[in-house]
């Protein structure tokens, strides 16, 4: 069974540009969740989608968006970028299918999407 | 989020030794999840807990969830170079969402 795919796996802006990462998480998982990691506060929880719709939000500013797809698929959208903005990005996929819902919890993450903003 | 205090920050040891790690947290959390990070690449699920003193191993690595429900610890014995890696705890509230808190991580080198 394919993994988490994430696109690009690299990226390089500038300031004041807008990006979109992509994410494919495992087949049959519904749910999908982000992070931002940066070595000065580790690893901080962006949003989560289930079923096209937002669930929970994190404490990001408005220029950090994100969307999914029927397919399951997400996106996410930084507008207006800031060099604090240079992070990895990782995208979890949740078991949440029907048939795979366990426990809760368990989240499996992607290779991540390495972004520099210069 | 909230943040949760993982210790230590880093350990340095020799093949063969065990080790031990530890997080806290100011809030009960209904979920423990233990993770691998190896440069590059995203955090490996290796061990999850679902219940307050909950015991569970995976090969060489097990893992604890406090009774109080605000800590957990992961042991890892008779490390191997292979071990090397960041290790990261991440909890999730009852209130939460599938959102996680994380630890900062422990990094671990092992010398042959």
């Amino acid at each position: 069974k394919a993994g988490v795919t994430q696109t690009p796996r690299y990226l390089i802006k500038t300031r004041g540009q807008q990006v979109t990462l992509s994410c494919s998480p495992i087949s049959g998982h519904r749910s999908v969740s982000w992070y931002q990691q940066t070595p000065g506060q580790g690893l901080q929880f962006l949003f989560e989608y289930f079923s096209e719709t937002q669930r929970n939000k994190g404490n990001f500013p408005g220029r950090f968006s994100g969307r999914q797809f029927s397919n399951s698929r997400s996106e996410m959208n930084v507008s207006t970028l800031e060099l604090g903005d240079s992070a990895l990005y990782l995208c979890a996929s949740i078991p949440t299918g029907r048939g795979l819902a366990g426990p809760g919890g368990e989240q499996f993450f992607g290779p991540g999407t390495r972004l520099t903003v210069l | 989020g909230q943040q949760l205090n993982q210790s230590p920050q880093s350990m340095f040891i020799q093949e063969g030794e065990d080790v031990s790690m530890n997080c806290t947290s100011s809030s009960i959390f209904n979920t423990w999840l233990w993770y691998k990070q190896d440069p590059g690449e995203g955090p490996v699920l290796l061990i999850a807990l679902y219940k307050a003193g909950e015991l569970t191993s995976n090969g060489r690595l097990t893992a604890q969830f406090g009774i109080t429900r605000k800590d957990s610890f992961l042991n890892i014995s008779a490390s191997i170079p292979s071990d090397v890696g960041i290790y990261f705890c991440a909890g999730r509230g009852r209130n939460s969402g599938y959102a996680l808190n994380f630890g900062k991580g422990t990094s671990l080198l092992v010398t042959p």
